[in-house]
């Protein structure tokens, strides 16, 4: 079963705003990582947040967690064109697998 | 895509034939996973395997086997009894963790290969 849902499915901006996507789960985790796929290809690790943190950086991304609310963020500021791609949360629940979600379909125009 | 490699990176097969999906890795990982991924949808795990010679179940295995008698290759077939086998593959590694299972850091990812069935 998918324990992460993305929101919303499809983004569209355009270059130098700023794109914002949520992921939402239903049971305890240990930890929750972002992923990067453009069309076609492998995912790319993008970033990993502990269940203990509550906001993380690397570069333009922005990642939040809020346990409580059992939900994460993933903020890309000051996008680019090359940021466009499908963006998918996983969630490490404990049972030795990722479980991930159906993914944000991010769009940047030039 | 890290060092890990798919071939072919596009297949056909014809319906009641098994076809056999090639991946294989040099990161020196001892965990090695399998999704699946249909359109606009996410990963869903196929089988997984954390050492030599085992390997688990993970939601969808129905109609797929796998074999892992190296550690650098985990071959997926998807045999006749999968029911709608089109699909896009995507294979996955990772360190073992502390207690000696998958580590649930960071997977890398092969670049998938897109198999279609006739």
């Amino acid at each position: 079963s998918q324990q992460g849902e993305e929101d919303p499915q499809a983004l569209s901006i355009q270059e130098g705003e700023n794109a914002t996507m949520n992921c939402s789960y239903k049971t305890s985790i240990n930890n929750l990582q972002w992923y990067r796929q453009n069309s076609g290809r492998g995912l790319v690790h993008l970033i990993l947040i502990r269940s203990n943190e509550r906001e993380k950086h690397s570069g333009r991304l922005r990642v939040t967690l809020d346990t409580s609310k059992k939900s994460s963020s993933l903020l890309i500021t000051a996008s680019r064109a090359a940021d466009t791609a499908s963006y998918f949360c996983a969630t490490d629940a404990g049972y030795s697998t990722l479980t991930f979600g159906k993914g944000t379909m991010l769009l940047v125009s030039p | 895509d890290g060092g890990i490699t798919q071939s072919p990176k596009y297949l056909f097969r014809k319906e009641g034939q098994n076809v056999t999906l090639s991946c294989e890795q040099n990161l020196n990982h001892d965990a090695m996973y399998w999704y699946r991924q249909d359109p606009g949808q996410g990963l869903r795990l196929i089988y997984y395997s954390q050492i030599v010679n085992d390997f688990q179940k993970g939601d969808i295995a129905e109609g797929y086997s796998v074999s892992r008698e190296k550690k650098e290759s985990f071959p997926l077939t998807v045999t006749s009894a999968q029911k709608n086998p089109t699909a896009f593959y995507l294979c996955a590694s990772s360190i073992l963790g502390l207690a000696g299972g998958p580590s649930t850091d960071t997977q890398y990812f092969g670049p998938g290969t897109r198999l279609t069935v006739l």
